[in-house]
């Protein structure tokens, strides 16, 4: 079984630029949620999606949007990037019936 | 809304040693559950185990174990034994049952095990 991959791993930007995150969920999972992990602080629901559907959405504005795909890997777009939006950025799946979702390593993102 | 507090300062606990990191949470939902987490400094968050609030028994899983009291609003992460691999940030979160599952986190606590 195949566990939740995220790419890249690293990645460094300037202010006002552009950002693609991937995610691939885990083997049989059709639920990815995204969250932001700043430093210090626990992470924070951004939005999550479900046979490729925006299922709810956390307190981010609208410049995070998000992807998913017939194969269920997801993708968190973030337009006019701000030095804030340095952070962790962590992917989890789930199967839509369980209680568990299971995390990727991550995308530590800086925006200088 | 939902609230996790978790307010421990950073703990050294030796090793072998049990350590218990305290967790309290605001609800007003009966249906709920609680998890916990652990992330090394490499980033990934790896589930540890699980409470339903229905759940009658304390849940287990190996060396960990979580005391639950429902009354007190709280949830507890027992860790037996520690091993130097422990060594980590370990955050409390709870699950929304009426917001598509989204888990709301504490702030986490830091645990550092000596040899």
């Amino acid at each position: 079984e195949t566990g939740v991959t995220q790419s890249p791993t690293h990645l460094i930007k300037t202010r006002g630029q552009q950002v693609t995150l991937r995610c691939s969920s885990q083997s049989g999972h059709n639920t990815v949620s995204w969250y932001q992990q700043a430093l210090g602080q626990g992470p924070q629901f951004i939005f999550q999606y479900y046979r490729e559907e925006e299922n709810g959405r956390g307190n981010f504005p609208p410049r995070f949007s998000g992807l998913q795909f017939p194969n269920y890997s997801s993708e968190l777009n973030v337009n006019a990037l701000e030095l804030d939006d340095s952070a962790l950025y962590l992917c989890a799946s789930t199967d839509g019936g369980q209680e568990t979702q299971y995390f990727g390593p991550g995308t530590r993102l800086l925006v200088l | 809304a939902q609230k996790i507090t978790q307010t421990q300062p950073g703990m050294f606990v030796q090793e072998k040693e049990a350590v218990t990191l305290d967790c309290t949470y605001d609800t007003s939902d009966q249906s709920y559950g609680l998890f916990w987490y652990k992330q090394p400094s490499s980033g990934e968050m790896i589930f540890l185990i699980y409470q339903g609030s229905y759940d009658e028994q304390n849940a287990t899983e190996g060396r960990y174990s979580l005391n639950f009291q429902k009354a007190r609003k709280s949830a507890n992460l027992v860790i037996s034994a520690s091993q130097l691999g422990d060594s980590a940030m370990y955050f409390c979160a709870m699950r929304d049952p009426y917001g598509n599952n989204r888990l709301a986190f504490g702030k986490g606590n830091q645990v550092v095990v000596i040899p």
